[in-house]
C-alpha cells in the first residue's frame, strides 16, 4: 500500500535560515512526488514535484526538493526562510502502479512556522 | 487559485437539510476530485471523475452523492449530514498521465453541520 509519512507536526525556524520539511513515502512502482502548501483558510497550492531525471527539483518561491532513492525520502528545503513562508505543507505521493493511477496519497502536514 | 472555483466558500447547515457544493475548473482537465479536510487527520480522497465517470468511491457514506454533468463541472449533493461530517471539502482538477499529473485545487468549501 502506498503510504506518506510527515515525522514533524511542526518545524520552528528563525527568518534567515535554512528550512527542511521532512517526507518520506512507500509506494510500489514508479514514484511520483509532490509538495503543496496551504494557508490559512486557503486551498493546495502546488509548489514542486519530481517525475524522473534529476533528483533536485526547483519550485515556486524558491523552494526546492532532494529526491533520494535509497531513503525514500523527498524533503522540502528553502535557504533562506521568510515569516511568510509560515503555513501547512503537505507531502503527496502517486504512482504508475495498479489502478489507482493518478491518486494522491497526502501525509498528514507539517506546520511550518517562521519567526522573525 | 482562479483555475479552480468552489462555491459557497461557508456552509452552515442543520442535520437535516439537503445542499449542494459546486466546483468549477477553468484548465481543460480530464480528471476532477472531492476531497475531505478534517482537523488532525490526513486529507481524505472522497471521489474520483475521470472523463465525466466516476472512477473511485473510497466507502464514502451514502449521505454523500457526487455528481460530474460535463469536464469543467463537479457537485457534491449533500443529505442528512452528521456533526462528524463539518470539515473543509476541496475540489481538484487535473489532466490524467497516468500518476504524472499535477491536481490543482480549489479554495475549498467550510462546511459546518450542526
Amino acid at each position: 500500500a502506498q503510504s506518506v509519512a510527515q515525522p514533524e507536526d511542526q518545524v520552528n525556524v528563525a527568518e534567515g535560515n535554512p528550512l527542511t520539511v521532512k517526507c518520506t513515502y512507500s509506494v510500489s512502482g514508479n514514484p511520483y512526488l509532490f509538495w503543496y502548501v496551504q494557508y490559512p483558510n486557503r486551498g493546495l497550492q502546488f509548489l514542486l514535484k519530481y517525475i524522473t531525471g534529476d533528483n533536485l527539483v526547483k519550485g515556486s518561491y524558491g523552494f526546492e526538493a532532494e529526491f533520494n532513492k535509497s531513503q525514500t525520502s523527498f524533503h522540502l528545503k528553502k535557504p533562506s526562510a521568510l515569516v511568510s513562508d509560515s503555513a501547512l505543507y503537505f507531502c503527496a505521493v502517486s504512482s504508475n502502479y495498479g489502478g489507482s493511477q493518478g491518486n494522491l496519497i497526502f501525509g498528514k502536514g507539517t506546520k511550518l512556522s517562521v519567526k522573525p | 487559485e482562479t483555475g479552480v472555483t468552489q462555491t459557497p466558500r461557508h456552509l452552515v447547515m442543520g442535520m437535516t437539510n439537503k445542499k449542494s457544493l459546486k466546483c468549477e475548473q477553468h484548465l481543460g482537465h480530464n480528471a476532477m476530485y472531492w476531497y475531505k479536510q478534517s482537523a488532525k487527520k490526513p486529507l481524505e480522497l472522497m471521489f474520483v471523475y475521470s472523463l465525466e465517470e466516476r472512477v473511485e468511491n473510497n466507502s464514502v457514506p451514502s449521505r454523500f452523492s457526487p455528481e460530474c454533468p460535463n469536464s469543467s463541472h463537479l457537485f457534491l449533493h449533500l443529505h442528512t449530514l452528521q456533526p462528524e461530517d463539518s470539515a473543509l471539502y476541496l475540489c481538484a482538477s487535473s489532466q490524467l498521465r497516468g500518476g504524472r499529473d499535477t491536481q490543482y485545487f480549489g479554495p475549498g468549501t467550510r462546511l459546518t453541520v450542526l
